[in-house]
């Protein structure tokens, strides 16, 4: 089974900050990578697939990156409605997994 | 607009069943494939399971084969879990999720979530 690691598990930053999550598989997988965002109570909502596509509303402060093993979700100028739980998820096969997630907090 | 509800939630013992649904509505259901995801009490995401918008094929983690099993009824647009041998361990808000498209794809739109809670 492929293994998603993600860091870091938690970080605080400040309003208009950059902060990037690392997601690190532990096979190839080309691009087939997905981010989630999700809230207290709330269902994950996708962000981006392909590991760089951006779904549709999502704001473009929100970018990935990667290919192969190592990938990146970027926030550029981090917003209140951003903080959450962040995780990549994998569909290059099955089992698809998950990543472990990535709480942001405020600073 | 894609609306995915669960129900069949709640409490049951040890070693019991349960069966969860998921009425989808605002697109057509045969043409994707749909996944569960868990989630237990302030853990991370769990890919529970998949299936093929035909049905034909159907995909497992590991530690639910033998004891889940995944179907959907076009007939009525839903799609169910039939979980049953439940664990503790199984104790968890069950997701509902409309892939991308039918294969080699990811959970694009989810439901709330249903509260599956297994204990004596």
């Amino acid at each position: 089974d492929i293994q998603m690691t993600q860091s870091p598990p938690s970080l605080s930053a400040s309003v208009g900050d950059r902060v990037t999550i690392t997601c690190r598989a532990s096979q190839g997988i080309s691009n087939f990578l997905a981010w989630f965002q999700q809230k207290p109570g709330k269902a994950p909502k996708s962000l981006i697939f392909a590991a760089s596509i951006l779904q549709s509303g999502v704001p473009s402060r929100f970018s990935g990156r990667g290919s192969g093993t190592d990938f990146t979700l970027t926030i550029s100028s981090l917003q209140p409605e951003d903080f959450a739980t962040y995780y990549c998820q994998h569909y290059f096969t099955y089992p698809r997994t998950f990543g472990q997630g990535t709480k942001v907090e405020i600073k | 607009e894609v609306q995915l509800v669960e129900s069949g939630g709640g409490l049951v013992q040890p070693g019991g069943s349960l069966r969860l649904s998921c009425a989808a509505s605002g697109f057509s259901f045969s043409n994707f494939a749909m996944t569960w995801v868990r989630q237990a009490p302030g853990k991370g995401l769990e890919w529970v399971s998949s299936i093929v918008g035909s049905g034909d094929n159907t995909y497992y983690t590991d530690s639910v084969k033998g004891r889940f099993t995944i179907s959907r009824d076009t007939s009525k647009n839903t799609l169910y879990l039939r979980m049953s041998s439940l664990r503790a361990e199984d104790t968890a808000i069950y997701f509902c999720a409309k892939e991308g498209r039918d294969l080699g794809s990811y959970p694009k739109y989810w439901g709330q979530g249903t509260l599956v809670t297994v204990s004596s």
